[in-house]
């Protein structure tokens, strides 16, 4: 079964417009861990935001927020004043169980952003 | 930061031979390597787990005789593709672990002819 759905397969947003890209996970664990990554075409993968199970703050790291809502089961990335290098494929990742071992990351289908000028 | 760093970046070879993937750990010891493969516009997806001098773990479907894990020490990682074939063909990425998180590798383009 699908563990990280991301259900846009592109987007398109403005220039300096905030845009929202979907997650939503499904575990029986209590302790996870959701991550955000960049994958530029150069293939690299860009760490952007973490968000841990037990977290009650909803994770920020500059332009990157994450709306975190454990109810539903989601953790979609918003990007504030997007820019022009911002156009990449974004995945969104889940570690099952604690951070203390190394568990793999579970990734989902990505979103391939473009920002139009 | 810590820095994984893989190579080749890219890599052509003919049908039928091997070749060698590095991912090496230069400040940090990485208790556990994972290695994925990406197809063109397709998700990252877990061949194996690999703990420093064990046997890697292989997910469901991933041949363990035709892709080579050694993980001889808590710095070097490396993967070999044997007998390669057109549909090895892929992006092959590295993410080491360690406590303080996952650290990726730059990742490695194979192209079998």
């Amino acid at each position: 079964a699908q563990k990280i759905t991301q259900t846009q397969p592109g987007m398109f947003v403005q220039e300096k417009e905030a845009v929202t890209l979907d997650c939503t996970y499904d575990t029986s664990d209590q302790s996870y861990g959701l991550f955000w990554y960049k994958q530029p075409s150069s293939g690299e993968m860009i760490f952007l935001i973490y968000q841990g199970s037990y977290d009650e703050q909803n994770a920020t790291e500059g332009r990157y927020s994450l709306n975190f809502q454990k109810a539903r089961k989601s953790a979609n990335l918003v990007i504030s004043a997007s820019q022009l290098g911002d156009s990449a494929m974004y995945f969104c990742a889940m570690r099952e169980g604690s951070g203390n071992s190394g568990y793999a990351l579970n990734f989902g289908k990505g979103t391939s952003l473009l920002v139009t000028p | 930061g810590a820095v994984v760093s893989q190579h080749p970046s890219r890599v052509i070879c003919k049908s039928g031979t091997s070749v060698k993937i590095e991912c090496r750990s230069l400040d940090f010891q990485a208790t556990t390597m994972f290695w994925y493969r990406q197809f063109p516009k397709q998700s990252l997806m877990l061949m194996a787990t690999s703990n420093e001098g064990s046997k890697a773990t292989y997910e469901q479907g991933v041949e363990k005789d035709k892709f080579l894990i050694n993980h001889a020490s808590l710095t070097l990682s490396t993967l070999t593709v044997t007998s390669a074939h057109p549909e090895d063909s892929s992006f092959y990425i590295c993410s080491a672990w360690d406590r303080d998180g996952y650290t990726f590798g730059s990742g490695t383009r194979l192209t079998v002819v």
